[in-house]
């Protein structure tokens, strides 16, 4: 079928070395953020999250930076692996009129070289 | 490991066929959500819930529709299907103040 949207950059690096993945979102009042990996042909899977509150949150080998002035969301990923090859996707907890709602990031594809 | 599902897997189906995607969550998750995602691309939200007998179109026009007669199942279906339909279709549900949990996700061909 047609494709909706745009496609989606790619970040390639070597095996070992340290990833940063970068997102601008879009509404100042978010106040939750995910990032998520989707390997091809599954469904995404969350990785970390951070809430407005914080500016950095580390997880295993991964970690989020929150720039809430420019409102900007990096991924740092270090020592990349092969298995770390996927495409990473921001969301942004938007408040809306029923609750919340999840807006999506354009995601980016990272390539891990051997 | 999320417990929600999704079938068919793979569906390849011709023109003009109604079709229902199968989405079933166990962790009785009041919100669910469709999105619909070209390979390689971003994800769009068509649809969601927010209970039984709550549904609501999302940013992307989709011609689908879904139904919510019990939390646990959220069903999506095209009455008339067309190759502009041929996309993957995720399901997801969220649980209360954290993430969305997505299913495999129903890679849809239509013919």
């Amino acid at each position: 079928g047609e494709s909706v949207g745009l496609h989606l950059p790619t970040l390639s690096v070597q095996e070992g070395d340290n990833s940063i993945i970068n997102c601008a979102y879009s509404n100042s009042a978010s106040d939750y953020f995910i990032w998520y990996k989707q390997e091809s042909g599954k469904g995404p899977q969350f990785i970390i999250d951070i809430r407005s509150n914080m500016d950095k949150r580390q997880g295993q080998r991964v970690t989020v930076l929150l720039n809430k002035t420019v409102k900007h969301l990096s991924l740092q990923i270090a020592a990349t692996q092969p298995g770390d090859s996927a495409v990473y996707f921001c969301a942004e907890n938007r408040k809306g009129n029923a609750g919340n709602m999840l807006t999506f990031g354009g995601g980016t594809r990272l390539m891990v070289k051997p | 490991e999320a417990d929600i599902y999704q079938t068919p897997r793979y569906l390849v189906i011709g023109t003009g066929k109604k079709i229902t995607l199968e989405c079933s969550q166990t962790m009785g998750h009041d919100k669910m959500y469709w999105y619909q995602q070209d390979p390689g691309m971003e994800l769009h939200l068509i649809h969601y819930s927010y209970g039984v007998n709550s549904t609501e179109k999302g940013d992307l026009s989709s011609e689908s529709t879904v139904s919510r007669i019990r939390t646990e199942h959220f069903p999506l279906t095209l009455e008339s299907a067309r190759p502009s339909h041929t996309s993957q279709y995720l399901c997801a549900s969220l649980k209360q103040g954290g993430e969305q949990y997505f299913g495999p996700g129903t890679r849809l061909t239509v013919t």
